[in-house]
């Protein structure tokens, strides 16, 4: 079974598009979390939630809004896509918040702005 | 949370033993060290953690110096499968921890037949 998963694995679409990518995780967990990998393959937070309420916003542009439907899932929406969006988007879970858990990654979405 | 320093490649012969190390020189009192690793076109993987023990699980060794200011992330019988990006990470825990993760640029740990 996978524990966190996300769909698409790929993504390619124009400049001014809205798209969304989907996170699930079947771990139970409470916290899950975004984090974008650009070409120069640095790693950094977008967004935490914890118990499908926002913790961490990390200076990301309003057109990225997250939702959280559930503890299990957690969606990312973007609106008017730019060139400078593409980027490899990843979701991660974690038990909870502040404690000595570790996280676990889905594969990614690959996301391509043309 | 603390900054880390990683040599940015290492190589490694297969079966041997893989040590990593890791500079956290500011690290403070209540946060720990972790370890991820991302093997190509993958999500990173949890490794281990630590506080100030030495640590072992099924994957590897954390050997955190005593003063705290480094460790050592040591992968006992590399394989190929084993080359990857090794990320060390300085956290902290309880109140007032995001629980987010800030990546560095890694060591690029080459497994070599």
């Amino acid at each position: 079974d996978t524990a966190v998963s996300q769909t698409p694995k790929y993504l390619v679409t124009q400049m001014g598009n809205d798209k969304s990518i989907k996170c699930e995780q079947n771990l139970g967990h409470d916290t899950m979390y975004w984090y974008k990998q650009d070409s120069k393959k640095f790693l950094k937070i977008m967004f935490s939630y914890n118990n499908k309420e926002l913790i961490i916003n990390e200076t990301v542009p309003n057109r990225f809004s997250p939702k959280s439907p559930d503890k299990a899932h957690l969606n990312l929406h973007i609106n008017s896509l730019e060139l400078g969006d593409s980027a490899v988007y990843f979701c991660a879970s974690s038990q909870v918040l502040a404690g000595p858990y570790e996280q676990y990654f889905g594969p990614g979405t690959r996301l391509t702005v043309t | 949370d603390a900054k880390t320093t990683q040599p940015p490649s290492m190589d490694c012969a297969e079966g041997r033993a893989a040590n990593l190390p890791c500079n956290h020189s500011t690290i403070s009192g209540n946060e720990y060290v972790y370890w991820y690793r991302q093997i190509h076109s993958q999500g990173p993987q949890y490794i281990i953690h630590g506080l100030k023990n030495n640590e072992t699980n099924e994957m590897a060794s954390l050997i955190i110096t005593e003063d705290r200011k480094s460790s050592t992330l040591i992968l006992p019988h590399a394989t190929l499968r084993d080359t990857a990006v090794y990320y060390c990470i300085v956290r902290k825990h309880g109140s007032g921890n995001t629980g987010k993760l800030i990546f560095g640029q890694g060591t690029t740990l080459q497994v070599k037949p």
